[in-house]
């Protein structure tokens, strides 16, 4: 069965503390994986879709990572407004659903001033 | 409109009423899919369509739950004598065929 697994459940960070949010997974053929961010009460936002291991992509303070078996966010130097619930999604081959996502529980971040 | 939009954004009712809930798409993105998310828990699949195609069932957790999608576009969410454990948010994305889903903000259903 296609599983998500994601850690630490909750991290708490001082401003400018850099640290990482990590997402293993086993899936049947990876298509993508996807990070996402949710604040309180909206809807996941799309932050990044990596491909292949060794892929990684950027924005702002933010770099994610993919090998075979997982994905890091990487947080570098955060601030307050980084506080947000991190979700981590694989979009399986297969006979899955073309599209479907498969997520995790998710990383709750607090930054702390 | 610019995003995915779902109504309501809340509601209560009373366990045994039917519920019906709203997603709006983006338009032009041809997948529309619902997921509920409860408290302390990921998102929780229950059904993708995909333009003209029959739709993929398979999340529904039991036949009280039903989904339709009008021409393409809209979707409504039924969920008939709801349960308590049918409280949760539910979260209604978008997307072109494959590609990045972009959600609502959700509705977030009490059934007391």
């Amino acid at each position: 069965e296609d599983q998500v697994t994601q850690s630490p459940e909750a991290l708490r960070l001082q401003e400018g503390e850099s640290s990482s949010l990590n997402c293993s997974y086993t899936v049947s053929g990876l298509r993508g994986l996807f990070w996402y961010r949710q604040d309180p009460g909206k809807g996941p936002e799309f932050l990044f879709t990596l491909y292949s291991a060794g892929e990684e992509k950027e924005k702002e303070r933010l770099k994610a990572t993919l090998t075979k078996k997982e994905s890091f966010l990487h947080i570098t130097a955060p601030k307050p407004e980084d506080s947000a619930t991190y979700l981590c999604a694989v979009q399986a081959g297969g006979g899955s659903t073309l599209g479907r996502l498969y997520f995790g529980r998710g990383t709750q971040l607090t930054v702390w001033p | 409109g610019a995003g995915v939009s779902q109504s309501p954004s809340n509601k209560v009712t009373e366990k045994g009423k039917d519920v019906e809930l709203r997603c709006d798409p983006i338009s032009g993105h041809t997948a529309l899919y619902w997921y509920r998310q409860s408290l302390g828990q990921g998102l929780e699949f229950l059904i993708y369509f995909q333009g003209n195609s029959a739709p993929d069932k398979s999340g529904l957790p039991s036949d009280r739950f039903s989904a339709e999608r009008t021409g393409g576009s809209v979707s409504t969410l039924t969920i008939q004598r709801t349960q308590q454990e049918d409280s949760a948010v539910y979260l209604c994305a978008s997307s072109r065929q494959g590609a990045k889903l972009f959600f609502g903000s959700g509705t977030q259903l009490s059934v007391l």
